[in-house]
């Protein structure tokens, strides 16, 4: 069974860091490009960052480029998204999701984890 | 920017058929794959098509994808609606700017 387990989200005040973490199961994790996706409450999704399969490529929304940055450890099945200079906007439910391939959106997620960015 | 319209919100009855609509701005988006995610309240969004009109396992078919490419749109159709059919539901698919773009999702009330 394919699991996506999101963790570390937090409540941080504006300019802060925060580091989320994906932990991936189920499915070969080093084949398949990954992609963090976000969801401020009430509202529609963001797509926020991809990555590839073999980390050697990456991508970011307008909105987070410069301030974020994906990775991840294939030895550890695992999907990271380092979240510096954090802003109020940037509240919201991250997802951690894995691509099918092919242009073909996703046929995985995981279940959110929240991040606050308050004073 | 590229963006992907839907309606804000449908509804119908049990047993209803529904249609929801994802609108490219700009050039033949259905030129690319769309799917659709179903998003439950206080839940995560699931898939329920990928690459226009495949359902992934244990998806019932009820629900079915389609692409009008003389209207650069894409259509999400249920058939049989139940109440647990309720829920947002987002398109996405490509752009050169954005590797994924979501429509801005559809409430689907079931009366």
């Amino acid at each position: 069974e394919v699991q996506l387990v999101e963790s570390g989200g937090a409540v941080i005040q504006p300019g802060g860091s925060l580091r989320l973490s994906c932990a991936a199961s189920g499915f070969t994790f080093r084949n398949y490009m990954m992609h963090w996706v976000r969801q401020v409450p009430g509202k529609g999704l963001e797509w926020v960052s991809l990555i590839t399969w073999d980390g050697s490529t990456t991508h970011y929304a307008d909105s987070v480029r410069g301030r974020f940055t994906i990775s991840r450890d294939n030895n550890k099945n695992s999907l990271y998204l380092q979240m510096n200079g954090l802003r109020p906007e940037d509240t919201a439910f991250y997802y951690c999701a894995k691509d099918m391939g092919n242009y073909r959106g996703s046929d995985y997620w995981g279940q959110g984890t929240l991040v606050t960015v308050s004073s | 920017n590229f963006l992907l319209t839907q309606p804000h919100s449908v509804s119908a009855s049990p047993g209803e058929t529904v249609t929801i609509s994802c609108s490219g701005s700009s050039g033949s988006f259905v030129s690319n794959y769309v799917q659709w995610y179903q998003q439950r309240p206080g839940s995560a969004p699931t898939t329920i098509i990928w690459a226009n009109n495949h359902r992934p396992s244990g998806v019932p078919d009820r629900f079915s994808g389609s692409i009008d490419s003389s209207s650069n749109s894409a259509s999400l159709t249920i058939s049989g609606l139940r109440t647990e059919d309720e829920a947002d539901y987002y398109c996405q698919s490509y752009d050169n700017s954005d590797p994924w773009v979501f429509g801005g999702g559809t409430k689907l009330t079931v009366l």
